[in-house]
């Protein structure tokens, strides 16, 4: 009963380093969603993809890429980390739009950029 | 103005009691509105949706939906210290029920 999986849980980089965030679903959901939780605050959107192969911007977009080559994997790739980069991000899916539905959160990966 | 705007609290009740947990919206294009709960270190788990305006109750919680004054709240009943948690509303962005916009969250404290 894995729901969403997200790796690593925990990591410190360095700035200018690269890394990826894994997420996997095995829920057979359509939707995929990448956000981000500063302290204090709520949930941005980076990126979502609504199927494979199709992948759109959301409101913090920047500093980061996606890709969506199945519908069981949606990895945030971090190129360049920057200490604003530092937050709690955490991988979705949903079957249909979040707007519309109820959308399931992995545990959230924790990273810090020093 | 922010599109999802909450009080960020804490918002202290005692236990037994309501608490009454407020949320605004700018955009009229929204028409979905989800309460999410929070407990701290751990990832949001919905408690409740609504869509129609008036009220919607489930157990111990009740969602309220006023679309003319673009307001959303969320009461809870017999507050119990388990039920201290960030609380965000969250509402589909204008006319695209593909995305989700969050608000910053209510604490709420439940103290014995």
């Amino acid at each position: 009963n894995a729901g969403v999986t997200q790796t690593p849980k925990f990591r410190i980089l360095k700035i200018g380093q690269s890394m990826t965030l894994q997420c996997a679903q095995d829920m057979n959901h359509n939707y995929m969603y990448w956000y981000r939780q500063d302290p204090g605050m709520g949930l941005k959107l980076i990126y979502y993809s609504v199927g494979a192969g199709i992948t759109d911007k959301g409101e913090v977009p920047n500093g980061y890429n996606v890709s969506r080559s199945t519908t069981e994997d949606f990895p945030l790739r971090l190129e360049l980390a920057a200490p604003s980069q530092t937050s709690v991000y955490f991988c979705a899916s949903s079957p249909r739009g979040a707007g519309g539905n109820t959308i399931y959160f992995g545990e959230g990966s924790w990273l810090t950029v020093v | 103005q922010k599109e999802v705007e909450q009080n960020s609290g804490p918002l202290s009740v005692p236990e037994g009691a309501i608490a009454s947990l407020n949320c605004t919206y700018s955009d009229r294009g929204s028409q979905s509105f989800f309460w999410y709960r929070q407990y701290s270190g751990k990832s949001p788990e919905l408690i409740m949706f609504i869509y129609s305006n008036g009220d919607k109750e489930d157990g111990r919680f009740t969602a309220q939906l006023n679309k003319a004054s673009q307001y959303v709240s969320l009461l809870i009943r017999d507050s119990q210290p388990s039920d201290s948690a960030t609380y965000l509303c969250a509402v589909n962005a204008p006319y695209n029920t593909d995305k989700l916009i969050f608000g910053t969250g209510t604490r709420l404290q439940v103290f014995p």
